[in-house]
């Protein structure tokens, strides 16, 4: 079974441009999230899918990030524009309703 | 909100020595406590978890142990070995009404051969 597909693995990109990153959750699952993970800590959730609608957004900051998913399968995670600050690792997770949460490799995420 | 310390923040044990993770948790309504192991350049991955309904759960040569009361959780590595040096994240979160997982900080974990 494939696993959860997130690309590009690495971006650079300079301050205030925009920058996508995409998932792909395991085949059937129900429920995607996006994470953000800072050097030397741990996720933390910023987006919660049910099929196509987001449950839980309380967490993106939504003056510069924006989310979809499309048809409730993949989705796409954008910053517009980016700051230095956002520089970290963009993790996507999939699960089957409240069951196991499976993670992607993660996009790791350079603000110049 | 939730929030979950873990210590230490790195731990380097001998081949074949029993490593000990640590983790407390703020919310007394957390009831699902799970382990992850993140390897360099991949996602965490799930090793074990507990429920708040078990005291102790044992997995081959990983075990965890959950004190509700004193609300602490730990994560127990016997006999390890090279592949077990990872980053060990522990998360708690109240299930199934909160899919939301709090993390820990995460412990850095290296043994040596």
């Amino acid at each position: 079974e494939a696993g959860v597909v997130q690309s590009p693995r690495y971006k650079i990109i300079e301050k205030k441009q925009p920058v996508a990153f995409w998932c792909n959750p395991i085949s059937g699952h129900n429920t995607l999230y996006w994470y953000r993970q800072n050097l030397g800590q741990g996720p933390e959730l910023l987006i919660r899918y049910e099929n196509e609608e987001a449950v839980d957004d309380s967490q993106l900051p939504k003056d510069r990030f924006s989310a979809e998913r499309l048809k409730g399968v993949d989705s796409t995670l954008k910053i517009q524009p980016a700051e230095l600050g956002d520089s970290a690792v963009y993790l996507c997770a999939s699960s089957l309703s409240a069951n196991e949460q499976f993670f992607g490799p993660g996009t790791r995420l350079t603000v110049l | 909100g939730e929030n979950v310390e873990q210590h230490p923040s790195t731990l380097s044990v001998q081949e074949g020595d029993s490593a000990v993770i640590k983790c407390t948790y703020s919310d007394s309504a957390s009831n699902y406590f799970p382990w992850y192991k993140q390897e360099l350049g991949k996602g965490p991955q799930l090793i074990i978890d507990i429920r708040s309904n078990v005291g102790e759960k044992k997995d081959q040569r990983i075990a965890v142990t959950l004190n509700k009361t004193a609300k602490h959780f730990s994560l127990h590595i016997t006999e390890t070995q090279p592949e077990d040096s990872a980053v060990y994240f522990c998360a708690a979160s109240i299930f199934p009404n909160d899919y939301k997982l709090s993390f820990g900080a995460g412990t850095t974990v290296t043994v040596r051969a």
